[in-house]
């Protein structure tokens, strides 16, 4: 695609549900990141992954949260039992480096709800 | 963990005037980068630059890198309306971690 889209736009969910957010990265770019930016702060780094291994999720909140990534393409991340601090937009970005080698592509965010 | 932090949190400037953001950050680095983020959503790519280098320009950006200081700054010239948005600089993390992590943002507004 022309750059990276992430679905859904927008989504609002009642607490204790579990939610999936997709990102789909620009084709042929090995690494990809999730971030959390709760409103008007900075960006929060979540996991990122190379290919589609992830070798570092510390930035993960708790094991609520897991991400995954298939065919060095598309990734998911999936929030379980959520919460209302989970409310934030999430948002993806995908490189053809990893380590800041190059520019990051972002896509336009999640915001998610919590009510 | 947040590598990159930058200052002023927000900035107010009239339209014409230059406007200064700074990033300080914690270990060394390979690279480090600038975005923009219009309305919370999407970050834009600006401005990337190497350890090995101390300044570069792109229209009417200028970065500079200061490796011994472990700052950076973002200088935007002959500022508009237009650039009103929030300013992140991003750096690998911990000295050669290949994740990408991103300061707090400057919040500039630009009055007409």
């Amino acid at each position: 695609g022309a750059g990276v889209s992430q679905s859904p736009s927008n989504k609002v969910t009642e607490k204790g549900k579990d939610v999936e957010l997709r990102c789909d990265p620009i084709s042929g770019h090995t690494a990809l990141y999730w971030y959390r930016q709760r409103l008007g702060q900075g960006l929060e780094f979540l996991i990122y992954f190379q290919g589609n291994s992830a070798p570092d999720k510390s930035g993960l909140p708790s094991d609520r949260f897991s991400a995954e990534r298939t065919g060095e393409s598309v990734s998911t991340l999936t929030i379980q039992r959520t919460q209302q601090e989970d409310s934030a937009v999430y948002l993806c970005a995908s490189s053809d480096s990893w380590g800041g080698w190059t520019e990051a592509f972002f896509g336009q965010g999640t915001r998610l709800t919590v009510v | 963990s947040q590598q990159g932090e930058e200052d002023p949190q927000a900035l107010s400037i009239q339209e014409g005037e230059n406007a200064t953001m700074n990033c300080s950050y914690k270990t060394s680095i390979n690279n480090l980068q600038w975005y923009r983020q219009n309305s919370g959503r999407g970050l834009v790519h600006l401005i990337l630059i190497r350890s090995n280098e101390r300044e570069k320009h792109s229209g009417r950006l200028r970065v500079t890198l200061d490796t011994s200081k472990k700052s950076s700054s973002l200088l935007i010239t002959a500022s508009r309306a237009a650039d009103t948005a929030s300013y992140f600089c991003a750096t690998d993390a911990e000295g050669g971690s290949e994740k990408l992590v991103f300061g707090k943002g400057t919040k500039l507004t630009v009055n007409p």
